[in-house]
């Protein structure tokens, strides 16, 4: 079974704080995701890595930085936490299109961070 | 740009069929995506479709025409645990991210 797992359930920071996301997947995937969910707006992708040490930006990166010093670990940093990046925070992992067969995305269980 | 349309909510009877419809404009294409997503939790993966036609799986089935750019799931069976938002997806090329539309929001009622 693949398992995306996701440093806290739930996160309360202050405006200005540096936050951390972290996301850890355990089946060697290639490619790991960033995305924010908001009633309304869905699923919209933040950051994206093929690889180590390797970033591309999704669709909404400003306020954002990425860190993947290991394969199976995605950190998400907030520089600056505001209150417009309170928000569901889904990290997701998948294999490269290298590999045979189907390569959806797995989700990890989510966190739900606010920023007061 | 892309554009992917689900409707917004849909409500369905215990018991009864349920089609979930999807159209989506993208740059290019490389499979069509179902996931399922009850409130609170995680998406996951429900179908895949990268050819024209319908995939069964158990009491879920998805349908593709690429042509029109459209694309359906199909619940049959319903059941209260069926109630939870539905995403469509599109990866457009190669190795890309999935492209999420906004979700349709199932209520199975009795």
């Amino acid at each position: 079974d693949v398992k995306v797992t996701q440093s806290s359930r739930y996160l309360v920071k202050r405006t200005g704080e540096k936050v951390f996301l972290e996301c850890v997947q355990d089946m060697d995937h290639e490619n790991m995701f960033w995305y924010r969910q908001d009633p309304g707006l869905g699923l919209r992708l933040i950051y994206f890595s093929y690889d180590v040490k390797m970033k591309e930006k999704g669709d909404i990166p400003e306020g954002y930085s990425v860190s993947r010093e290991k394969k199976e670990r995605f950190s998400l940093i907030l520089e600056s936490a505001s209150t417009n990046q309170t928000s569901m925070y889904l990290c997701a992992s998948s294999l490269s299109v290298g590999s045979s067969g189907l390569y959806e995305q797995y989700f990890g269980p989510g966190t739900r961070l606010t920023v007061t | 740009g892309q554009n992917i349309d689900q409707p917004t909510e849909m409500t369905a009877t215990e018991g009864a069929i349920v089609q979930i419809n999807c159209t989506y404009q993208t740059s290019g294409f490389n499979g069509l995506f179902w996931y399922q997503q009850h409130a609170g939790e995680a998406p996951t993966f429900l179908s895949y479709n990268v050819l024209d036609g319908l995939e069964e799986k158990g009491r879920f089935s998805s349908f593709l025409s690429r042509s029109k750019g459209y694309s359906y799931l199909l619940l049959k069976e319903l059941q209260m645990k069926d109630s939870a938002s539905y995403l469509c997806a599109v990866r457009d090329s190669g190795n890309t991210p999935l492209v999420f539309g906004k979700g349709t929001r199932l209520s199975v009622i009795a």
